[in-house]
């Protein structure tokens, strides 16, 4: 079975510093990896995938995630944050070869202060 | 069209009434997921089409839930008896194919249950 935690359910950045949310996942078979991001009142969008190619994923908006198998993460980073980017940020995991629909972490909240 | 289109955006119902949520996925998309997303909670996988094949319904949490979709295209989410617990955030999203190109996913039905 696979699974999703994300570590800290909320993370307050100051504008212009680093943007860090934390991501592990459990798969017994190679995995393909997902970072959403969903504003207010808004569905999710996607940020970025991994899906066995590349190891440093580059998304939307200044983002990007590395997929590291021996320490079964993948946290999606940003340089310098933008007061834009406070919304809640999602990771999920799913596998090409079956059927399986994608599992969700259960969301990080980003705050920036100004 | 051009995005996933949930239809209604806001509905509040009755305990013990039925509800009919919409999803009208992108063109040409063959996977339609339904997820469920509570306040504070990640997104519960709920049912998800593939093609002509039989869907899997495991995340459907009780028997008073049921979709169909209809040729191939819209998709109708049916909470019979709606109970106060059912108060959520109904998510409809599709794909080309299975999960490894992403999903994308509609604005979302807010269900309220009073």
């Amino acid at each position: 079975a696979q699974s999703v935690t994300q570590l800290g359910s909320h993370v307050s950045v100051s504008e212009g510093a680093l943007v860090l949310l934390r991501c592990n996942y459990s798969s017994s078979v190679p995995p393909y990896l997902f970072w959403y991001v969903q504003y207010p009142n808004q569905g999710l969008q996607l940020l970025l995938k991994y899906t066995s190619a590349a190891t440093l994923v580059k998304g939307i908006n200044g983002f990007e995630a590395e997929f590291k198998k021996s320490e079964t993460s993948f946290h999606l980073t940003k340089p310098s944050a933008h007061m834009s980017d406070a919304a809640e940020y999602f990771c999920a995991v799913t596998f090409y070869s079956g059927n399986t629909p994608l599992v969700f972490g259960k969301g990080t909240r980003l705050s920036v202060i100004a | 069209g051009a995005g996933v289109s949930q239809s209604p955006s806001n509905k509040v119902t009755e305990k013990g009434k039925d509800v009919e949520l919409r999803c009208d996925p992108i063109s040409g998309h063959t996977a339609l997921y339904w997820y469920r997303q509570s306040l504070g909670q990640g997104l519960e996988f709920l049912i998800y089409f593939q093609g002509n094949s039989a869907p899997d319904k495991s995340g459907l949490p009780s028997d008073r839930f049921s979709a169909e979709r209809t040729g191939g295209s819209v998709s109708t989410l049916t909470i019979q008896r709606t109970q106060q617990e059912d108060s959520a955030v109904y998510l409809c999203a599709s794909s080309p194919d299975r999960g490894g190109y992403g999903y994308t996913f509609g604005s979302g039905t807010r269900l309220t249950v009073v």
